[in-house]
């Protein structure tokens, strides 16, 4: 059986500062891992995968992550926040066809 | 353009009645899911079907049923025996066979509200 939990159900920035959203996954074999962005009353963006080509992923709008086979993390990062990055995110561990998703992030982003 | 359509956008149900919601995809993908958003809860699956003619229950199918007469359509019914059936219902695609890193492609949701 695989999961994955979202550490933070709600995360608040400033503008011009740096965005952590933490993910821990628990899989018995070595999982497919992804990020998507939700914004209100829409359906999920593909933000980044992981495949074992990298640990370090980088994907969409500056957003980047780190896969850490010790920690059994894979942690989503930004530099800089933006205004547009305020939305719901989700943390999706995958074998096969079983997808798990994470409870999600909300990130507020303040002027 | 290839993607997932959802129709329709916002659905009103009242009590007692079953509704059906579309997806249609035109990415030639196998798999074909069905997901259902409550706030607070992330996606929780309802069905999902790897190929034509054939599909499996998720965590929680009790209410809905599917059919999967075509590769490309893969509609969901919301029965009234679905005790609780307001919520963001989403909809997504996949490649199957391709091994474990292939990501899943969504519809942009069907919001239902029983009235």
């Amino acid at each position: 059986a695989q999961s994955v939990t979202q550490l933070d159900s709600h995360v608040s920035v400033s503008e011009g500062t740096p965005v952590l959203l933490r993910c821990n996954y628990s899989s018995s074999y070595s999982p497919s891992l992804f990020w998507y962005v939700q914004h209100p009353n829409k359906g999920l963006q593909l933000l980044l995968k992981y495949t074992s080509a990298a640990t370090l992923v980088k994907g969409i709008n500056g957003f980047e992550a780190e896969f850490k086979k010790s920690e059994t993390s894979f942690h989503l990062t930004k530099p800089s926040a933006h205004m547009s990055d305020a939305a719901e995110y989700f943390c999706v561990v995958r074998i096969g066809n079983d997808m798990r998703f994470g409870a999600g992030t909300r990130l507020t982003v303040k002027p | 353009d290839g993607g997932i359509t959802q129709s329709p956008k916002y659905l009103f149900r009242k009590e007692g009645q079953n509704v059906t919601l579309s997806c249609e995809q035109n990415l030639n993908h196998d798999a074909m899911y069905w997901y259902r958003q409550d706030p607070g809860q992330g996606l929780r699956l309802i069905y999902y079907s790897q190929i034509v003619n054939d599909f499996q229950k998720g965590d929680i199918a009790e209410g809905y049923s599917v059919s999967r007469e075509k590769k490309e359509s893969f509609p969901l019914t919301v029965t009234s025996a679905q005790k609780n059936p307001t919520a963001f219902y989403l909809c997504a695609s996949s490649i199957t066979g391709q091994g474990a890193w292939t990501e899943a492609f969504f519809g942009q949701g069907t919001r239902l509200t029983v009235v």
